[in-house]
């Protein structure tokens, strides 16, 4: 079936660096690449979508300028974090459509800003 | 705006025992409801899914159905299995795959042998 490869699957930071997450679909071609966050005790939210040689859409309030979205290639679409800050500490995970309808699932990456 | 909320977990049971996990959900419209469950160390995975009222989905022994009326999705299990120990989101969407999808915040179910 579709799979899509997040890494890292945690990473801690220290305040002001960039963090990048990456993810990867392994055997299918991913267009689309749906960006959320979640807060503890918070629901899935999401953040921005990513279409492959296009600027990503964002969902309102989310920052354009600190969330850096990649899609460069039908296969990697990439979150850059920039100048994190504790706040920032969040479960990001993407998801992307896949061919029974519904959505394939990264594993998530847990981030800590310190 | 729509929302989806489920009981706050965890929630510890003892294998075999039955499993209901609430759902509820806020729609302006009609969507498709949703169970995702996550693995640990794993993406979340389509559990089970229903597009309409009273529609029930199914899947590995696990079951929901749609209920416009109490507008809920509750997920149930009559006998849960140690390796059934993972984290259940429930989520509506209007379909279309755009991505829309409202989760609830998640519930971690652990089972002991």
């Amino acid at each position: 079936g579709a799979v899509v490869s997040q890494h890292p699957s945690w990473v801690i930071c220290k305040s002001g660096t960039s963090v990048k997450i990456e993810c990867r679909s392994l055997d299918f071609q991913a267009t689309t690449m749906f960006w959320y966050r979640q807060f503890p005790k918070q629901s899935l939210m999401l953040m921005a979508t990513s279409n492959e040689g296009s600027k990503a859409t964002y969902e309102q309030g989310v920052e354009k300028d600190k969330f850096l979205i990649n899609h460069a290639s039908l296969t990697l679409s990439t979150l850059t974090v920039t100048s994190a800050h504790p706040e920032d500490s969040s479960f990001y995970i993407c998801s992307a459509p896949s061919e029974n309808y519904g959505y394939t699932f990264g594993s998530g990456t847990r981030l800590t800003v310190v | 705006g729509d929302s989806v909320t489920q009981m706050e977990g965890p929630v510890t049971l003892s294998e075999e025992a039955f499993l209901t996990i609430n759902c509820t959900y806020t729609a302006t419209g009609y969507p498709s409801l949703f169970w995702y469950v996550q693995y640990p160390g794993e993406g979340l995975q389509l559990l089970l899914k229903a597009t309409k009222a009273d529609d029930k989905g199914s899947n590995k022994g696990f079951e929901a159905t749609y209920r416009k009326e109490t507008t809920s999705f509750h997920l149930e299990k009559g006998s849960v299995q140690v390796s059934d120990s993972a984290v259940y989101f429930c989520a509506l969407d209007y379909g279309g795959s755009q991505g829309n999808l409202i989760f609830g915040k998640g519930t971690k179910l652990s089972v002991k042998p």
